[in-house]
């Protein structure tokens, strides 16, 4: 389909392992957005990437958690020696910025589930 | 941090009824976004506002920028129970890397048959 691809859908692993999540964006968007949502909660910002733009890392919570954005399109979000307080959704979004302003459109997300 | 906070925290209605939500920020916004997430999918726009007073629809929703910039509202009109969701709002916050969108609180409406 057209629209933002996020793999795994679902990913359970021990405390202390390394996970990776994988975003593909629409084609032609210049932002990519992560953000992580604790059951029933709001949307919690991680990180920002904008064109050539350095990255705004602002809301990752710990040096555990790392992002890129290769080629400017994939984006892998990172989170090393995983804890169980890192169990949550994570959510990835593109969007297109037009003259009439921007438009987020987002993937299913990854439910992440740290033992 | 830039804060958008949405009231109420959570809504449970009869079926049929007339909802309103609002959204207010702090800061002056030039766009406001409406988004609707269902339980395990990620959140879909429902509406986007680019003009101070602007008064747009969507089917039976109506969403409303509000004069000041620093606020907007979302109506839905004879809820279903297919509008069971988390509702929130979204505005563009200036930073270095340009114009981030931030996101509200939420509002949980739950329908009741």
């Amino acid at each position: 389909g057209a629209g933002v691809s996020q793999s795994p859908s679902n990913k359970v692993t021990e405390k202390g392992k390394d996970v990776e999540l994988r975003c593909d964006p629409i084609s032609g968007h210049t932002a990519l957005y992560w953000y992580r949502q604790s059951l029933g909660q709001g949307l919690e910002f991680l990180i920002y990437f904008q064109g050539n733009s350095a990255p705004d890392k602002s809301g990752l919570p710990s040096d555990r958690f790392s992002a890129e954005r290769t080629g400017g399109s994939v984006s892998t979000l990172t989170i090393q020696r995983t804890q169980q307080e890192d169990s949550a959704v994570y959510l990835c979004a593109s969007s297109l910025v037009s003259e009439f302003g921007e438009k987020l459109f987002f993937g299913s997300g990854t439910q992440l589930s740290v033992l | 941090g830039q804060q958008l906070n949405q009231s109420p925290q959570s809504m449970f209605i009869q079926e049929g009824e007339d909802v309103s939500m609002n959204c207010t920020s702090s800061s002056i916004f030039n766009t406001w976004l409406w988004y609707k997430q269902e339980p395990g999918e990620g959140p879909v726009l429902l509406i986007a506002l680019y003009k101070a007073g602007e008064l747009t629809s969507n089917g039976r929703l109506t969403a409303q920028f509000g004069i000041t910039r620093k606020d907007s509202f979302l109506n839905i009109s004879a809820s279903i129970p297919s509008d069971v969701g988390i509702y929130f709002c979204a505005g563009p916050i200036l930073t270095g890397g340009g114009n981030k969108l931030t996101f509200g609180t939420g509002t949980q409406l739950k329908v009741e048959l």
